[in-house]
């Protein structure tokens, strides 16, 4: 599983509030990705990490910023969340050219 | 840039094949990968093609055109815990997922 975990698993939240989603990993992975998966979608990239402090937009990256001050960690805020936010985050890894490794997933709900 | 076409759903049988398409548009092209994923689970990976042909993996296999931006998984011998949702990704500078294809498997 490429020792990937995600915190929290679930959350509720109410529109204006800051939320802050964590990354972890165990192997020194250099590249970290944040995905959001909605119904009809698929996955869409938020913001992308290729070490620390490098990181880049995705796809849909307005609302959200992330850091990365630690190889291990890759941290993804929402600033301030709206109900459009609401959504099944995914955190991955690159294990090489052609594989992502996927954490176990943080479904939020914005009230 | 990117965009995917997939089928959003497809029904079989257990011990059917079924065939799932895949169609991009995209600029930069390394490969194309595939993903399953069951309700609630994350996405794990299960094949990648790069260059053109046919590519296996026990009960699933899966190919590619690159002229003709086409791709597809074929699963055989279905079994019930096929059921899930199937994702083909095109590999660029970043992988870009196309929108799924939930297979139900029927007894």
């Amino acid at each position: 599983d490429a020792g990937i975990t995600q915190s929290p698993r679930h959350k509720v939240t109410e529109t204006g509030t800051p939320v802050t989603l964590r990354c972890h990993q165990t192997e020194n992975h250099r590249y970290m990705y944040w995905y959001r998966q909605d119904p009809g979608h698929g996955l869409r990239l938020i913001h992308y990490s290729y070490g620390v402090k490098d990181t880049d937009k995705g796809e849909v990256s307005d609302g959200y910023s992330v850091s990365r001050s630690k190889t291990e960690d890759f941290l993804l805020t929402l600033e301030s969340a709206t109900s459009s936010q609401t959504s099944v985050y995914f955190c991955a890894i690159k294990e090489n050219e052609e594989t992502q490794y996927f954490g176990p997933g943080t479904r939020l709900l914005v009230l | 840039g990117q965009s995917l076409e997939q089928p959003s759903e497809v029904t079989a049988v257990e011990g059917a094949i079924v065939q799932i398409n895949c169609t991009y548009q995209t600029s930069g092209f390394y490969g194309l990968s595939w993903y399953q994923q069951h309700d609630g689970g994350a996405p794990t990976f299960l094949s990648y093609n790069a260059l053109d042909g046919l590519e296996e993996t026990g009960r699933f296999s899966s190919f590619l055109s690159r002229s003709d931006s086409y791709g597809y998984l074929l699963l055989q011998e279905l079994q019930m815990k096929d059921s899930a949702s199937y994702f083909c990704a095109v590999i660029g500078q970043n992988f870009v997922f196309g929108p799924g294809t939930r297979l139900s498997v029927l007894p």
